[in-house]
C-alpha cells in the first residue's frame, strides 16, 4: 500500500504566478488535510476535506488560497498570485474512514511539497 | 484556545542515554495527543498516541510517553538514545471538540552522539 504522494517535491514559481499542489492519499482513505511549515515553525492546519466536500478551512488564508478535493484524483491545493510569503513546505496528510477503530484518528504523511517563490 | 508548547528547540543526548523531548498543552474536552518525527525531506511519521487508558503510552522504535493530566504534560521518552534517532520531533493535540483540528508544537531536534 502506497502512502501518502504529494507532487511536484520541489515548486519554484515567480511572484504573480499560480502554484498548483498535488495530493493522492494512502489506498482507502477518505480525508485529507493541508498544513503550511514555515521555517523553524511547526505545523499550521489549513484545511480539512472529504471526497467532494471541504469540512473545514479555517485555517486557509481568505485570498489566493484554495482546495479541492474531486471525486477522482488527487487533492489540489492552489495558490493564485504567488507572494514570497508563501515560500513553505506545504504537506498533506490522509486519515482512514471513522470505522477504522483502530487508527481513524491518525494522520499518515506525504513528503511534502517545498514552494519557493523568487 | 488550543495549543501545545515544545519549550525546547533541541535537545542534546549521548547515544545510550535516556531522552526526554517535552510537551505541554492546553486544548478544550478530552485531549487526544499524538508524537510524529520528522526526519530531513520527509514528512511526518508517526509514532504513537494517548487517547484514553494508561498513562504511559508505548509506541514505534522503543519510544513511549506519559500522559500527565494535572501538569497537561505528555512528554516522548527513550530509555537508551540511539544515533539514528536524530530527527525533528512534533507534538501535537486533536481538539477534543472539534476532531478536524490539529494543533502542533514547533518541533524539538532531537541530537544524538556517538
Amino acid at each position: 500500500n502506497a502512502g501518502v504522494m504529494q507532487n511536484p517535491r520541489h515548486l519554484v514559481r515567480r511572484r504573480g504566478q499560480e502554484a498548483r499542489l498535488r495530493c493522492s492519499p494512502m489506498k482507502g482513505h477518505s480525508h485529507v488535510y493541508w498544513y503550511r511549515q514555515l521555517p523553524e515553525e511547526g505545523l499550521k492546519f489549513m484545511v480539512y476535506l472529504q471526497k467532494e466536500n471541504i469540512i473545514d478551512e479555517s485555517g486557509m488564508p481568505k485570498e489566493r488560497f484554495s482546495a479541492e478535493f474531486p471525486k477522482e484524483g488527487p487533492s489540489i491545493l492552489r495558490i493564485q498570485q504567488v507572494v514570497r510569503g508563501d515560500s513553505a513546505a506545504y504537506f498533506c496528510a490522509s486519515s482512514p474512514p471513522l470505522r477504522d477503530r483502530e487508527m481513524w484518528d491518525t494522520q499518515y504523511f506525504g513528503p511534502g511539497t517545498r514552494l519557493t517563490v523568487l | 484556545a488550543q495549543s501545545v508548547a515544545q519549550p525546547e528547540d533541541q535537545v542534546n543526548v549521548a547515544e545510550g542515554n535516556p531522552l526526554t523531548v517535552k510537551c505541554t498543552y492546553s486544548v478544550s474536552g478530552n485531549p487526544y495527543l499524538f508524537w510524529y518525527v520528522q526526519y530531513p525531506n520527509r514528512g511526518l511519521q508517526f509514532l504513537l498516541k494517548y487517547i484514553t487508558g494508561d498513562n504511559l503510552v508505548k509506541g514505534s522504535y522503543g519510544f513511549e510517553a506519559e500522559f500527565n493530566k494535572s501538569q497537561t504534560s505528555f512528554h516522548l521518552k527513550k530509555p537508551s538514545a540511539l544515533v539514528s534517532d536524530s530527527a525533528l520531533y512534533f507534538c501535537a493535540v486533536r481538539d477534543g471538540y472539534n476532531f478536524n483540528k490539529f494543533y502542533f508544537g514547533s518541533g524539538t531536534k532531537l541530537n544524538v552522539k556517538p
